[in-house]
């Protein structure tokens, strides 16, 4: 069974440039979460989607959303892109409410 | 203060010991418990999970939960050298409409030494 897939694996980007990151979730979850993770805040919550609506978003500014596709697919954007972007993204999948999450190995954006 | 607090150690055993992780946390709201292992370059992997407190054992590991104390426990038995990586507590709140909201430890990096 194919596991959570993220693409592109690594990103290098320009500050002020934009960036779209994509996830497929495991076969049949509708549940997918954005995490950030950097070493010195570890793993931050971005926002999760449920048949393609958002219904938790975390404490990052506008420049960071998502939405997610009805095949469960799902996108996240950074627009105007800064040095503290830096970091490994994770995306998640879960069946369901009350299942743990099962994680993608993450792409990870370096801005230069 | 953070919600979820971890030692992040590094934590260095040899292998055969026993080693106990911990993490302790503030919000009473907090019901689904979750130990993960993440090797470097790789996402994190679902080790154990718990709804509310208890014990549950898969194999060498044992997860506790003491929601009284709020505190979390993951214990392995029988350490490996392939036991070696970081080893993340995670915990969330049902919130409305079903969402869930991963809180994480920092990690605790774990070295088994041969």
């Amino acid at each position: 069974k194919a596991g959570v897939t993220q693409t592109p694996r690594y990103l290098i980007k320009t500050r002020g440039q934009q960036v779209t990151l994509s996830c497929s979730p495991i076969s049949g979850h509708r549940s997918v979460s954005w995490y950030q993770q950097t070493p010195g805040q570890g793993l931050q919550f971005l926002f999760e989607y449920f048949s393609e609506t958002q219904r938790n978003k975390g404490n990052f500014p506008g420049r960071f959303s998502g939405r997610q596709f009805s095949n469960s697919r799902s996108e996240m954007n950074v627009s105007t892109l800064e040095l503290g972007d830096s970091a490994l993204y994770l995306c998640a999948s879960s069946l369901r409410t009350g299942y743990g999450y099962t994680f993608g190995s993450g792409t990870r954006l370096t801005v230069v | 203060q953070k919600e979820v607090e971890q030692d992040p150690g590094p934590l260095s055993v040899p292998e055969g010991a026993i080693v106990s992780l911990n993490c302790t946390y503030s919000n009473s709201a907090f019901q689904y418990f979750m130990w993960y292992r993440q090797y470097s370059r790789k996402g994190p992997e679902l080790l154990m999970y718990t709804y509310s407190s208890g014990n549950k054992e898969d194999g060498r590991f044992t997860a506790q939960v003491d929601k009284s104390s709020k505190y979390i426990s993951l214990f392995i038995r029988d350490s490996q050298p392939s036991d070696s990586a970081t080893y993340l507590c995670a915990m969330s709140a049902e919130g409305n409409q079903g969402a869930q909201k991963l809180v994480f430890g920092q990690g605790t990096r774990l070295t088994i030494n041969p």
